[in-house]
């Protein structure tokens, strides 16, 4: 069986501050990671994940995660964030093998504060 | 790519009547996800398809909910009869699970309300 965790359910943050969300996850086989992110009204978007290699995955608009094995965690960070990141993240862990079922997180909703 | 459509984006009903989800999944994804998302409980997986074929429905709740898919452009969820507790939003993804780790895709979502 596999597990996520994000402790945070709610983290506000002012503009401009770095901003850290927690995942961690539990698995007896290897897993593929993800993060997605969900506005409001809106259905889940792909953020950004890591199958293999390097550790630290980057998304677009400047988020990072690093997949640290020894801890089991996939934090996700942004050095500077913006208004528009406001919304609910989701970190999620999948199967490499069968199907892949995707496990979801609870979420964390950052509030940047203006 | 038009993305993951479903339909209708909102659906208010009153208790015991039918209701009816639909869902056209990215073409060339041949996987497909129906989950419902709630406050209390977040985001649960309700059923999956390959291949048109339904692989893990152990999370349908009860005998009220049902899930079809006749074709690859095409998926219903039915909850007959309706209950308040069924109040949520319901999201379709679709994936090619083809492709390693590909991740899901998912609609705007269908919020219910039954009153």
């Amino acid at each position: 069986a596999q597990s996520v965790t994000q402790l945070d359910s709610q983290v506000p943050v002012f503009e401009e501050a770095p901003v850290e969300l927690r995942c961690n996850y539990s698995s007896s086989v290897s897993v593929y990671l993800f993060w997605y992110v969900q506005y409001p009204n809106q259905g889940l978007q792909l953020l950004l994940k890591y199958l293999s290699g390097s550790t630290l995955v980057e998304s677009i608009n400047g988020f990072e995660a690093e997949f640290n094995k020894s801890q089991t965690s996939f934090h996700l960070r942004k050095p500077s964030v913006h208004i528009s990141d406001t919304a609910e993240y989701f970190c999620a862990v999948s199967f490499t093998g069968g199907y892949q079922k995707v496990t979801f997180g609870t979420g964390t909703k950052l509030q940047v504060i203006p | 790519d038009a993305g993951v459509i479903q339909s209708p984006r909102h659906e208010v009903t009153e208790m015991g009547q039918e209701v009816t989800l639909r869902c056209k999944p990215i073409s060339g994804h041949n996987s497909l996800f129906w989950y419902r998302q709630t406050m209390m409980r977040g985001l649960e997986l309700l059923i999956y398809f390959n291949n048109n074929v339904p692989i893990d429905d152990s999370g349908m709740p009860e005998d009220r909910f049902s899930a079809k898919m006749p074709n690859a452009s095409f998926s219903t969820l039915k909850i007959q009869p309706s209950e308040p507790r069924d109040s949520a939003v319901y999201f379709c993804a679709s994936r090619n699970p083809g492709q390693g780790g590909s991740p899901l895709h998912f609609g705007n979502g269908t919020r219910l309300t039954v009153t």
